[in-house]
């Protein structure tokens, strides 16, 4: 069964660190760019970052860019977000998404099922 | 950074009508659009990906059109598990960015 299990979110306060992972399974991970998205409480959904299947290519939204870093361990099948100085608007549920194979452009078709981040003091 | 415009943002309708959402971009985009479904505490479900491309095991009362600027996913016969919210998303270029969202009501 193809699926991914995002974990790491809670609390943190504002100007905090967390580390979300991102689990992969039943698919050729390596062969495949991910993503992060996130949904702030209530609100649509929003893009949050890129990486392609061999790390060669790393994309961020722009509220997010100097703070977050995206990584992957394809021998580990697992992606990552490091979020650092961490706001309020920071908030949200943040999925994993797989992107498309590579070589290929598409929407994301596979999706975890969140982890909570909340920043607050 | 390319906008998406979604309307209506809300949308009442009944079972077995036929329903349209409208989705904008601030500029081309050509075809590279992807239509997602939302239920309430659930991850998004992938429609339809570039513009028109129905996603494997996706009930063929979903359909979508349009490239360029304009795009339309429309759901031929509208039953009850179809209430929702959907969002458009462009995947021309990063940032990526997503309409905000239709909501599907039952009348």
């Amino acid at each position: 069964e193809v699926q991914l299990v995002e974990s790491g979110g809670g609390l943190a306060q504002p100007g905090g660190s967390l580390r979300l992972s991102c689990a992969a399974s039943g698919f050729p991970f390596s062969s495949y760019s991910m993503n992060w998205v996130r949904q702030a409480p209530g609100e649509g959904l929003e893009w949050v970052s890129y990486i392609s299947s061999s790390s060669t290519s790393i994309y961020y939204a722009d509220s997010v860019t100097g703070r977050f870093t995206i990584s992957r361990d394809n021998a580990k099948n697992s992606l990552y977000l490091q979020m650092n100085s961490l706001r309020d608007g920071d908030t949200a549920v943040y999925y994993c998404a797989r992107g498309a194979v590579a070589g290929h452009r598409g929407g994301m078709d596979v999706w975890g099922q969140g982890t909570t981040v909340t920043v607050s003091s | 950074d390319i906008q998406m415009t979604q309307s209506p943002s809300t949308l009442s309708a009944s079972v077995g009508d036929r329903v349209a959402i409208t989705c904008r971009a601030s500029q081309s985009i050509s075809s590279w659009l992807a239509w997602y479904q939302q239920k309430p505490g659930k991850a998004p479900k992938l429609l339809i990906y570039k513009a028109s491309s129905l996603e494997s095991g996706v009930p063929s009362r979903f359909s979508g059109s349009g490239s360029g600027t304009e795009f339309t996913l429309t759901i031929s016969s509208l039953q009850p598990d179809d209430f929702a919210s959907y969002y458009c998303q462009q995947y021309n270029s990063y940032p990526w960015t997503f309409g905000q969202g239709t909501k599907v009501e039952i009348k």
